[in-house]
């Protein structure tokens, strides 16, 4: 596509309910990412993928929080008993690659916002 | 590790008036470095950016240059408008390493 796409733009969940974000990047691009972006806050990195490898998952914030990439292409980040505080903006971006620097200029989704009440 | 620190916001600043917003990082070698920014209900843009040594970024009247010396690389512009208000990041990409945001506010 021409951008990076995330759906929905607005999720609105009961505490304890499971949530799918998604994410599909800029066609070619192999390097996937998302963030948390909660109120006044900048971005926390969560995780990334390259191909469908998520090499490092330190940054989920809890055991309730998975991602899933298939195809190289479409991503999801998946969290299960919502809590109050995942309350935020959840941020997808895609890069053409991990190195070098035409390569790892990220393009951002206009994210979901995620209201847990 | 890899960090970024900004400049602590709000700023509010007449149309006209300079703008400065100030980033420095740490990190081991010599990584590129970029300014990102959000306008209101949008995701980031990429702003600028420079990766290497003394490498001064621009676009739409914004600059910055990339300080090894100082490990810095300030946002500026020499005449705000109504329309650059929006949060502006300073980042490490290779690290996904941004800075808290900076909130840019320009009153008519």
């Amino acid at each position: 596509g021409a951008g990076v796409s995330q759906s929905p733009s607005n999720k609105v969940t009961e505490k304890g309910k499971d949530v799918e974000l998604r994410c599909d990047p800029i066609s070619g691009h192999t390097a996937l990412y998302w963030y948390r972006q909660s109120l006044g806050q900048g971005l926390e990195f969560l995780i990334y993928f390259q191909g469908n490898s998520a090499p490092d998952k330190s940054g989920l914030p809890s055991d309730r929080f998975s991602a899933e990439r298939t195809g190289g292409s479409v991503s999801t980040l998946t969290i299960q008993r919502t809590q109050q505080e995942d309350s935020a903006v959840y941020l997808c971006a895609s890069s053409l690659g991990l190195a070098g620097i035409a390569k790892n200029i990220q393009y951002f989704g206009a994210g979901t916002r995620l209201s847990v009440l | 590790g890899n960090s970024v620190t900004q400049m602590e916001g709000p700023v509010t600043l007449s149309e006209e008036a300079f703008l400065t917003i100030n980033c420095t990082y740490t990190a081991t070698g010599y990584p590129s470095l970029f300014w990102y920014v959000q306008y209101p209900g949008e995701g980031l843009q990429l702003l600028l950016k420079a990766t290497k040594a003394d490498d001064k970024g621009s676009n739409k009247g914004f600059e910055a240059t990339y300080r090894k010396e100082t490990t810095s690389f300030h946002l500026e512009k020499g005449s705000v408008q109504v329309s650059d208000s929006a949060v502006y990041f300073c980042a490490l990409l290779s690290k996904s390493t941004f800075g808290d945001g900076t909130t840019l506010t320009v009153k008519p």
